[in-house]
């Protein structure tokens, strides 16, 4: 069964620092990976995803991430944190068996809640 | 194009009620899941639907827990009788069929269950 590790519970940065969260997954093959993002009040919103090709993958609001297959990682990263990025931020991944019915069912990790500091 | 909506977003209990959580997912997403983040914890997948059947429901707790679909439309999902460890965040999400990996879930803002 697949698994997914985010070591870090809370972090704080300042605004304008860059930010690194930690992802760690666990599944005998190359998953498909994510990252969603839950500001206060709102649902899940899909930041960006991994596929495959090319292990450094763009998203919205300036983030990235790279998939490290030697790591089992899929770190989330942004040059320089926004104010508004004060949110909690979830790693997932889907098994490539886990297509039933065409779906999507995602094993998510606990979540990091960030903090910016003004 | 209008959310997926999801009603109440709050709902305070007591143990041994019975509560009903609703689920309107986008127009045209056949594909409709329930997930719950216990507090401090991973958000975990609960069930799935395709249109109106249910396709995965391995990871419903419980018999406490029933969900329907009826019409393929919006999903409800009652919790009867509820117990303290029901208190959480249940998120429901949607997506197209047809295009497996590629179709992306859409998330409610959830519903913040509490049981006393």
């Amino acid at each position: 069964a697949q698994s997914v590790t985010q070591p870090d519970i809370h972090i704080t940065v300042s605004e304008g620092a860059s930010l690194e969260l930690r992802c760690n997954y666990s599944y005998g093959a190359t998953p498909y990976l994510f990252w969603y993002v839950q500001s206060p009040g709102q649902g899940l919103q899909l930041l960006l995803k991994y596929f495959s090709g090319d292990t450094l993958v763009q998203g919205i609001k300036g983030f990235e991430a790279e998939f490290k297959r030697s790591q089992s990682s899929f770190n989330l990263r942004k040059p320089s944190v926004h104010w508004s990025d004060a949110a909690e931020y979830f790693c997932a991944v889907l098994g490539r068996g886990g297509l039933t019915g065409g779906g999507n069912k995602l094993t998510f990790g606990t979540g990091t809640q960030l903090k910016v500091e003004l | 194009e209008a959310g997926v909506t999801q009603f109440p977003s709050h709902s305070v209990i007591e143990k041994g009620q019975t509560v009903t959580l609703r689920c309107d997912p986008i127009s045209g997403h056949d594909n409709l899941y329930w997930y719950r983040r216990v507090m401090g914890k991973e958000i975990k997948f609960l069930l799935h639907f395709v249109k109106e059947s249910k396709q995965d429901e391995s990871g419903m707790p419980n018999n406490r827990f029933l969900a329907e679909r009826t019409g393929g439309t919006y999903s409800t999902l009652k919790v009867q009788p509820a117990e303290l460890e029901d208190s959480g965040v249940y998120f429901c999400a949607s997506s197209q069929v047809g295009q497996g990996v590629n179709s992306p879930l859409h998330f409610g803002n959830g519903t913040r269950l509490t049981v006393t």
